[in-house]
């Protein structure tokens, strides 16, 4: 089966700088990408995704990029705001969803 | 658009009780649906899934069992808690047949067994 590993695990970056969450996966059939967000008590939310006949998607802030050759995925954050904090998980659909295992982010002021 | 409720939010229970968590959803006709169970505030674990009504696969061995009543129904149960059932469970679903779908999650149920 598809196995989905994610780092790193806890990220804090400055408010306004860029924060980076990289994911690899085992399965070369994958073809979609999603990737979450869930804040405290919540639950997960769809953010960005990706299919693999695309190499990169932006969305304002929020960029995913894919190598397939190299079968990693990575999560961009641009100019971050105190409300990107939040847990990020990535995962891969082969034929099963499959999540990594998630990135707390933080945000300082 | 379609919505995904659980109830209830929040929920605490002595050990050896019963537990029923429902999850229903609108907006969609024979969704797969899915039960999920997060430890520490992080690491999503599958438990259940369902590809139809009385259709229910289980990921882990466990405590806990799943039942679809209805198209979009989806019921968490136990008959006696353990102290380890303790997490926020979260339902999700996702369009039958589709392939690269994704998934699309409640906003969860946080249950704390004493």
């Amino acid at each position: 089966g598809e196995n989905v590993e994610q780092h790193p695990s806890t990220l804090s970056v400055q408010e306004g700088d860029s924060a980076v969450i990289k994911c690899t996966y085992s399965d070369s059939a994958s073809n979609y990408f999603p990737w979450y967000k869930q804040e405290l008590g919540k639950g997960p939310q769809l953010i960005i995704d990706i299919r693999s006949n695309v190499g990169e998607k932006k969305d304002q802030r929020i960029a995913v990029t894919l190598n397939k050759t190299a079968k990693h995925f990575s999560l961009h954050i641009t100019e971050t705001q105190p409300e990107d904090s939040a847990v990020y998980f990535c995962a891969a659909i082969g034929g099963q969803l499959t999540f990594g295992s998630g990135t707390q982010l933080t945000v300082l002021p | 658009s379609q919505t995904i409720h659980q109830w209830p939010a929040t929920l605490v229970q002595p050990v050896g009780s019963p537990l029923s968590l429902e999850c229903t959803v609108e907006g969609t006709s024979n969704p797969n649906l899915y039960w999920y169970r997060q430890a520490a505030g992080r690491g999503l674990q599958l438990l259940f899934y369902s590809v139809g009504i009385g259709q229910i696969s289980s990921e882990v061995p466990q405590n806990l069992s799943a039942s679809r009543p209805q198209d979009r129904q989806f019921i968490l149960s136990s008959k006696k808690l353990l102290l380890s059932d303790s997490g926020f469970y979260l339902c999700a679903w996702d369009a039958t047949g589709g392939t690269s779908e994704t998934q699309y999650f409640g906003p969860g149920t946080r249950l704390l067994v004493l």
